[in-house]
């Protein structure tokens, strides 16, 4: 079964750390891997994209890696502002007839000062 | 600003009341889509339109009934809803279905069905 999980399911750092979300998916081909960062009650954002070749992919303070082996993918957050706080999605595309995407649950991540 | 722009951002309804969903991009994509997010469960993808024509139904319920009149525009058409029906509905488009780039959301409509 194609599944994207995600952990930990929430997190709490303090103002200025950094933090590192983590990914594990068993789809498998895949064509991209993305983290979305989604604002509690706002739509999410695209931070990164990764095709299967890439192993990382950074967007000012956020990088992204990729471990197409171990089926792992990471983001990591550098000097986390209090502006981080949200959930973070990561995200498989299923390199079928539709491109199916399939989502994690996300990380909820509290950013405190 | 995404470029996608959804309206209400919040609606209350009954289970015997029709009430609509919408949802504008104008970003020139031609491909938009409806997701479903309820609380701890990932987005749930709803509804899949490539210039107008429906391509996906994701054994939607039929209480739920979209509609797309351009590629710009995209409706969502709600009736004799259920509770468990309470949720973020969150609208996006691209440049194609097919599109392995980016997936632009609209900030959402919270729902609540009492």
């Amino acid at each position: 079964k194609n599944q994207v999980e995600q952990s930990p399911q929430s997190l709490i750092i303090l103002e200025g750390k950094n933090c590192t979300l983590q990914c594990n998916y068993t789809v498998s081909p895949f064509s991209n891997l993305r983290w979305y960062k989604q604002d509690t009650g706002r739509g999410p954002v695209s931070l990164t994209i990764m095709t299967f070749s890439e192993n990382t992919k950074s967007n000012g303070r956020y990088t992204a890696t990729l471990d197409a082996d171990t089926k792992q993918s990471s983001l990591h957050i550098t000097a986390s502002q209090l502006s981080d706080s949200a959930s973070y999605i990561c995200v498989v595309t299923i390199p079928d007839n539709t491109d199916k995407l399939i989502f994690g649950t996300g990380t909820r991540l509290q950013v405190f000062p | 600003e995404t470029g996608v722009t959804q309206t209400p951002r919040h609606l209350v309804m009954g289970m015997t009341n029709k009430k609509s969903l919408k949802c504008e991009q104008h970003l020139g994509h031609n491909a938009m889509y409806w997701y479903k997010q309820s609380a701890k469960k990932p987005l749930e993808l709803m509804f899949v339109y490539n210039f107008k024509e429906q391509t996906e139904n994701n054994s939607v319920p039929s209480r739920f009934s979209p509609e797309c009149p351009n590629s710009s525009h995209l409706f969502l058409h709600l009736h004799t809803l259920q509770p468990e029906d309470s949720a973020l509905y969150l609208c996006a488009s691209s440049r194609g279905p097919r599109d392995t780039g980016e997936l632009f959301f609209g900030e959402g409509s919270r729902l609540t069905v009492l």
